[in-house]
């Protein structure tokens, strides 16, 4: 049973249009988190809802809108897409990203690799 | 802002051969994380270092932590083919938006290529 699944896990689109690529964790992790990886490898967190509330929103285009109906679940949506939002979009959840006690180490997806044409 | 600096970026080494990869961070924390990444695959955990002077052991890959230098090295011994693959570093600091929550924020990575 895989651990964090996104889907879909190559998704090729034309400029302007909306895509959305959804994320189901398997773990009972409370927080769950989109990261984006650009064509240099380069990590960059994108959001993070703990409890299906949002904990994070790093300065991304309001284009992306995240939406976790339950804290299993957490989708990136992505409107008018352009060309630099070509990358590879990981999920990932952690048991916690309020830190009290132990390590947060995340369990991240296999990826999304989006392409925008 | 903080920031995670690893370097050498890219690592081209002979099997057999020890090397030691270097992250240096830039504001106070005691938490640092090692990922892998295989080419085309996600990231996978290797170490978890929650302490200043932590040193932790997997295989060929040794890593420690020195809080007070801000600095965590990742050393590999004998390397072998196996070990190719992009190793990140990763420091826990208080999240910019978020009360009293933390965020991981990476290293650019160090591509290793082990050559037979």
């Amino acid at each position: 049973d895989t651990a964090v699944s996104q889907t879909p896990k190559y998704l090729v689109t034309q400029m302007g249009n909306d895509k959305s690529i959804k994320c189901e964790q398997n773990l009972g992790h409370d927080t769950m988190y989109w990261y984006k990886q650009d064509s240099k490898k380069f990590l960059k967190i994108m959001f993070s809802y703990n409890n299906k509330e949002l904990i994070i929103n790093e300065t991304v285009p309001n284009r992306f809108s995240p939406k976790s109906p339950d804290k299993a679940h957490l989708n990136l949506h992505i409107n008018s897409l352009e060309l630099g939002d070509s990358a590879v979009y990981f999920c990932a959840s952690s048991r916690t990203g309020v830190r009290q006690t132990g390590a947060n180490v995340l369990t991240f997806g296999a990826g999304s690799r989006l392409t925008v044409l | 802002e903080l920031k995670v600096e690893q370097n050498p970026l890219f690592l081209s080494m002979q099997e057999g051969k020890n090397y030691t990869i270097y992250c240096n961070y830039s504001t106070t924390s005691d938490r640092l994380y090692w990922y892998r990444q295989d080419p085309g695959k996600s990231l996978e955990s290797l170490f978890v270092l929650l302490s200043n002077g932590a040193v932790k052991q997997e295989g060929r890959l040794m890593a420690s932590l020195d809080t007070k230098a801000r600095l965590s090295t990742l050393h590999i011994t004998a390397a072998v083919h196996d070990l190719s693959a992009t190793y990140f570093c990763a420091v826990d600091i208080p999240s910019y938006s978020g009360a009293g929550s933390y965020q991981l924020t990476f290293g650019k990575g160090t591509k290793l290529s082990v050559i037979p």
